[in-house]
């Protein structure tokens, strides 16, 4: 267990829908990190948020938009949901180890567009 | 742009000892990590290299070349349980880490 919760564990939905994927980090821990990772696919970085605040960006499409909370917690939110969205959602939160990012995974999300 | 560069299988027998490498090509490159996966499951980190040279930690030992952006991960005394989705990631130093596409290892009786 790395201490990272997300919720819910599956999503099954239809195309053209809005779901909301939830996350919340290891207790202390002030970055948040979301991940898609497709099929066999390797882990595609989408957005990161530190302590509130967007700090960074990967390849995150339009539809798609997150926040954090004052709590930490953190939300990704997928509109105008096509097939090709169905993925594994991954969120991370790191800890600065030795000057290293070691990132701690939650379980995922897994979300099928009907 | 980035990219990271492993083979997408590599099989081997239990008791064996086996080299998974990544070669890497980033804009900015603070470190090399690895992460392992199993099917369904969430990355695990296994190790870090910042500087060149091999670190170890018990059964699974990783190095880097810098000068070669160069990597791997070492896994010696294979167990089945290590049957698994290997990723190398590169901190570019943004913070988010840049990952592989993973090589998936099976380990064989």
């Amino acid at each position: 267990d790395s201490g990272v919760t997300q919720t819910p564990k599956h999503l099954i939905t239809a195309t053209g829908q809005r779901v909301t994927l939830r996350c919340s980090p290891r207790s202390g821990d002030l970055s948040v990190y979301w991940y898609q990772q497709s099929l066999d696919q390797g882990l595609q970085f989408l957005i990161q948020y530190y302590n509130g605040e967007e700090r960074a960006k990967g390849n995150i499409l339009e539809r798609f938009s997150a926040q954090q909370f004052p709590d930490l917690h953190s939300e990704l939110n997928l509109s105008s949901l096509e097939l090709g969205d169905s993925a594994l959602y991954f969120c991370a939160s790191s800890v600065n180890v030795g000057g290293h990012n070691e990132q701690f995974f939650g379980p995922g999300t897994r979300l099928t567009v009907l | 742009g980035q990219s990271l560069e492993q083979p997408s299988e590599v099989t081997a027998v239990e008791g064996a000892i086996v080299q998974i490498n990544c070669t890497y090509q980033t804009s900015g490159f603070y470190g090399l990590s690895w992460y392992q996966q199993h099917d369904g499951g969430a990355p695990t980190f296994l190790s870090y290299n910042g500087l060149d040279g091999l670190e170890e930690t018990g059964r699974f030992s990783s190095f880097l070349s810098r000068s070669d952006s160069y990597g791997y991960l070492l896994l010696q005394e294979l167990q089945m349980k290590d049957s698994a989705s290997y990723f190398c990631a590169v901190d570019t130093g943004r913070r988010a880490l840049t990952f592989g596409s993973g090589t998936r290892l099976q380990v064989q009786p």
